[in-house]
């Protein structure tokens, strides 16, 4: 049982360039998330999908876009990459609003943006 | 704007001490608790939630609860060396669909 798999794990990009994250969870969840965390500033919620076809703005919004392709996956996409998106990225899933809440994490994404 | 405030440490404790972690947060709507550690370059996993005001033990592990003062905090018993990890307080509202962090603790148990 692979849970939430993240690629890629590691990933240097120049400024303006673009690249999508990929998330897949194989736990047949409704809700997915992506969180970035930066030192100091804790998880901030970036997009969340509370069910197949629908997503909504987290904290942090801005310079990024989101895709629920299906059920399974849940790609994050940095159109023109600054330095200020530097970051470790976690995808995040959970049964659905009405759960524990536990959320299960991939293992992340480290993106560094020169 | 809903905050969750924990102080960032470090925290260092003696092995075999309890080891005290806390979290105060602003919006009184907040319903849902919970406590995640995260091991150093590792992705963050839930140790505990809890929803009702009090004390919810789980082998080495309470988590304690008051609405009226807005605070929730950990104790860990018996402190462990692999206790030594960062960890994070997290708040929901009932239904709300996201959970909001503090930036968390780092917590070290010394041998």
């Amino acid at each position: 049982n692979a849970g939430v798999t993240q690629t890629p794990k590691f990933q240097v990009l120049k400024t303006g360039q673009s690249m999508t994250l990929q998330c897949a969870q194989d736990m047949n969840h409704n809700s997915m998330y992506w969180y970035r965390q930066d030192p100091g500033m804790g998880l901030r919620l970036i997009y969340y999908s509370a069910s197949e076809g629908t997503t909504d703005k987290g904290e942090v919004p801005n310079g990024y876009n989101v895709s629920r392709l299906n059920k399974r996956e849940f790609s994050l996409r940095l159109e023109s990459a600054a330095p200020s998106q530097t970051s470790v990225y976690f995808c995040a899933s959970r049964r659905d609003s009405l759960s524990t809440g536990e959320l299960f994490f991939g293992e992340g994404s480290r993106l560094t943006v020169l | 704007q809903k905050e969750v405030e924990q102080n960032s440490g470090p925290l260092s404790v003696p092995e075999g001490a309890i080891a005290s972690l806390n979290c105060t947060y602003s919006d009184r709507g907040s319903q849902s608790f919970f406590w995640y550690r995260q091991y150093s370059g590792k992705s963050p996993e839930l140790i505990m939630f809890i929803y009702s005001n009090g004390d919810k033990e789980d082998g080495r592990f309470t988590a304690q609860l008051n609405k009226a003062s807005q605070y929730v905090s950990l104790l860990i018993r018996d402190s462990q060396p692999s206790d030594s990890a960062t960890y994070l307080c997290a708040v929901e509202d009932f239904g709300n669909e996201k959970l909001t962090f503090g930036t968390g603790t780092r917590l070290t148990i010394i041998p």
